[in-house]
C-alpha cells in the first residue's frame, strides 16, 4: 500500500512563473491537507480538502495560490507568479476519517516538495 | 488565533539522557497529535491523545495531556542516536479539521 505521493520532489522556479505541487493521497483516504514549513519551523496549515471541494482555506494566501482536488487524479497546490519568501517545503498529508468532536484522525504525510524561488 | 508553543526550542543531550519537550496551548484542546521529523524528512504520526489527564508510552517514550488540556509533554528515557529529530505537538480544537502544530523542538543526541 503506497504512501502519500509528491511531485516533483524538488522544484526550481524564477521569481513570476508558476510553481504546481500535486498529491496523491493515500490509497482509500479522501481527505487532503496542504502544509508549509519554512526552515527551522513548525508547519503551517494552509488548506483542507476533500475530493472536489475546498473544506477549510483559512491559512492560505488570498493571492497567487489556490488549491483543488478533482475527483479524479492528485491534489495541486498551485502557486502563481512565485516570489522568492514562497521558497519553502510543502507538504500534502491526507487522512481516512472526518474529525468527531473529540480527535481528529492521525494524518500521513507525504515526503513534501522543497521549491526554491531565484 | 490559537498558538501553540513548545520549549525548548533546541535540546543537545548525550546519549542515555533523558529528554523533555513541552507544549502548551493558548485555547483549550479536543486532542492532542505528536509527530516526528527527521532531518530532511517528513512528519511521522506518534500517537494522539484525548482524555484529560492521559498517559500513554511507547517503549522508552512516554506522552502526557494536562488536566486542563491545554497542555501536554514527551519525555524519552535514554536517548539514542535514532531519537535525533524535531518532534511537533500538534492541537485540534474541535471546531474543524484542522490541525495546529506547535513550534517544535529538535533533538540532538551525541555518542
Amino acid at each position: 500500500n503506497a504512501g502519500v505521493m509528491q511531485n516533483p520532489r524538488h522544484l526550481v522556479r524564477r521569481r513570476g512563473q508558476e510553481a504546481r505541487l500535486r498529491c496523491s493521497p493515500m490509497k482509500g483516504h479522501s481527505h487532503v491537507y496542504w502544509y508549509r514549513q519554512l526552515p527551522e519551523e513548525g508547519l503551517k496549515f494552509m488548506v483542507y480538502l476533500q475530493k472536489e471541494n475546498i473544506i477549510d482555506e483559512s491559512g492560505m494566501p488570498k493571492e497567487r495560490f489556490s488549491a483543488e482536488f478533482p475527483k479524479e487524479g492528485p491534489s495541486i497546490l498551485r502557486i502563481q507568479q512565485v516570489v522568492r519568501g514562497d521558497s519553502a517545503a510543502y507538504f500534502c498529508a491526507s487522512s481516512l476519517m472526518l474529525a468527531d468532536e473529540f480527535a481528529l484522525d492521525e494524518q500521513f504525510f507525504g515526503p513534501g516538495t522543497r521549491l526554491t524561488v531565484l | 488565533g490559537q498558538q501553540v508553543m513548545q520549549i525548548p526550542q533546541y535540546q543537545h543531550v548525550q546519549e542515555g539522557e533523558d529528554f523533555t519537550t513541552y507544549c502548551n496551548s493558548s485555547t483549550t484542546l479536543s486532542n492532542i497529535q505528536w509527530y516526528k521529523q527527521r532531518p530532511g524528512g517528513h512528519p511521522v504520526f506518534l500517537i494522539q491523545l484525548v482524555k484529560s489527564g492521559e498517559v500513554k508510552k511507547q517503549k522508552r517514550l512516554t506522552f502526557q495531556f494536562g488536566e486542563a488540556k491545554k497542555n501536554s509533554s514527551l519525555h524519552i528515557t535514554a536517548t539514542q542516536t535514532t531519537d535525533v529529530g524535531t518532534y511537533f505537538c500538534a492541537g485540534f480544537t474541535g471546531g474543524g479539521n484542522k490541525l495546529t502544530f506547535g513550534t517544535g523542538t529538535q533533538l540532538k543526541v551525541e555518542l
